[in-house]
């Protein structure tokens, strides 16, 4: 079966550069997640998107920004990289109904690191 | 607002011995509990989910989960642990079937001995 699918899997990146990490949900999922893990730490919640909305916003810096495009893939555009933006990114999808209703099903991340 | 705990930061266990793994939760509305085990270098992989119903919750991989309101808990259970097992394990709540985001706890490193 079809995963999330984020691109690219591994990005380095220098101080104040711009990255952009792409993620394409599961085929008919209508809900994109973006989490931040730092080292040794549980993911947070960065910003979510349903049917091409933004639905909830968790702790997003404002250097952050984050769109779903009308094919449902969503991109994460970080601007000014600090050295503290080094975590692994995860997208997550969902669709909002059925038996799956709920149920994020993760991408294997971006790992990003700022040097 | 929503939280997550998990109290333990390493649960070490033998194989073929029974393991727990702990959480608690905090919703202002009806919790949605799931867990997620994150392998290294992997995304994180869904085990199994609480919203309704039975409070005894079956999941992937033989594991399951007992949602126990009056305690606010949702603990990770597993009757024979595996080698295998051995990996990084999330409890995480939503408020509710509209909230837009998964809180999650801190992780739980579980480490199984042969």
């Amino acid at each position: 079966a079809a995963g999330v699918i984020q691109s690219p899997r591994h990005l380095i990146k220098e101080k104040r550069e711009t990255a952009t990490l792409k993620c394409y949900p599961i085929p008919r999922h209508d809900t994109v997640y973006w989490y931040q893990q730092g080292p040794g730490q549980d993911p947070q919640f960065l910003i979510s998107f349903y049917e091409k909305m933004q639905s909830d916003k968790g702790s997003i810096p404002d250097r952050f920004s984050a769109q779903q495009f009308s094919d449902y893939h969503s991109e994460l555009n970080m601007s000014s990289l600090e050295l503290g933006d080094s975590a692994l990114y995860f997208c997550a999808s969902s669709l909002n109904s059925g038996a799956t209703k709920n149920i994020q099903y993760f991408g294997a991340g971006t790992r990003l690191s700022v040097l | 607002a929503q939280s997550v705990a998990q109290p333990e930061d390493q649960v070490n266990v033998a194989e073929g011995n029974p393991l727990t793994v702990k959480c608690t939760y905090s919703v202002s509305g009806n919790p949605y509990l799931f867990w997620y085990v994150q392998y290294p270098n992997r995304g994180l992989q869904f085990l199994l989910k609480y919203i309704t119903g039975d409070n005894l919750v079956k999941g992937s991989y033989g594991f399951e989960a007992e949602f126990n309101k009056s305690q606010t808990s949702f603990h990770l259970k597993k009757p024979s642990a595996l080698v295998s097992d051995s990996a990084l394990y999330f409890c995480a709540v939503r408020d509710g079937p509209n909230a837009g985001k998964s809180t999650f706890g801190d992780g739980t490193t579980l480490t199984v001995k042969p």
